[in-house]
């Protein structure tokens, strides 16, 4: 079975700085993969994802995200953090050929931008 | 933003009863999926739908039934509210096909007292 860890459940960032959240998949084949953001009291909302095109895959408000299969993950990134994107971000791995019902979610990230 | 409305938008209700939630879609979308939000564990899968009179169970299924007659209408039931179910739970659906992705409603905040 397919399972998603994401590596830490808070992570704090300057405004301006690097954003880096951790994304490590489990699967007997390549995965699809897909990260979300949520805002709060709101509900998910898609901000990319992976489906065996290009391993670099641009989203929305300025992330991306690179699969690398050698190392079985899917991080996320922006190179400089606004304080609009405070919010939780969560990875989520499906699989191909797979059950519809299996779309597996992470733990969520929680990103705070300190100005 | 898709098409999909979850009600109601906030729940109170007491332990013992009965409590539906209702997720509405206006997408065509064959796939509709229960999660419920909990701190520290992310969204885990109550049940999904692959169409109508079709669903099966998820991870965390124990205490919930669910049901689909429309294309456009999944309910959910917590045939007897426990405290342990008070969450935030969210509908989603989602199109043909294990690479598309999936859209969200806005959640229902249910609590049990």
């Amino acid at each position: 079975a397919q399972s998603v860890t994401q590596l830490g459940s808070h992570v704090s960032v300057s405004e301006g700085a690097l954003v880096l959240l951790r994304c490590n998949y489990s699967s007997s084949v390549p995965p699809y993969l897909f990260w979300y953001v949520q805002y709060p009291n709101q509900g998910l909302q898609l901000l990319l994802k992976y489906t065996s095109a290009a391993t670099l895959v641009k989203g929305i408000n300025g992330f991306e995200a690179e699969f690398k299969k050698s190392e079985t993950s899917f991080h996320l990134t922006k190179p400089s953090a606004h304080m609009s994107d405070a919010a939780e971000y969560f990875c989520a791995v499906s699989v191909p050929g797979g059950s519809q019902g299996n779309l597996i979610f992470g733990k969520g990230t929680k990103l705070s931008v300190k100005p | 933003d898709a098409g999909i409305t979850q009600s109601p938008r906030h729940k109170v209700t007491e332990t013992g009863t009965p409590v539906t939630l209702r997720c509405h879609q206006t997408e065509n979308h064959r796939y509709m999926y229960w999660y419920r939000q909990d701190p520290g564990h992310g969204l885990r899968l109550i049940h999904y739908s692959y169409g109508v009179k079709d669903t099966d169970k998820g991870e965390v299924s124990d205490g919930y039934s669910v049901s689909r007659s429309k294309t456009e209408d999944f309910l959910l039931t917590l045939e007897s509210a426990t405290s342990s179910q008070t969450s935030v739970y969210f509908c989603a659906i989602r199109g043909r096909g294990t690479n598309a992705e999936a859209f969200f409603g806005q959640g229902t905040r249910l609590t049990v007292v």
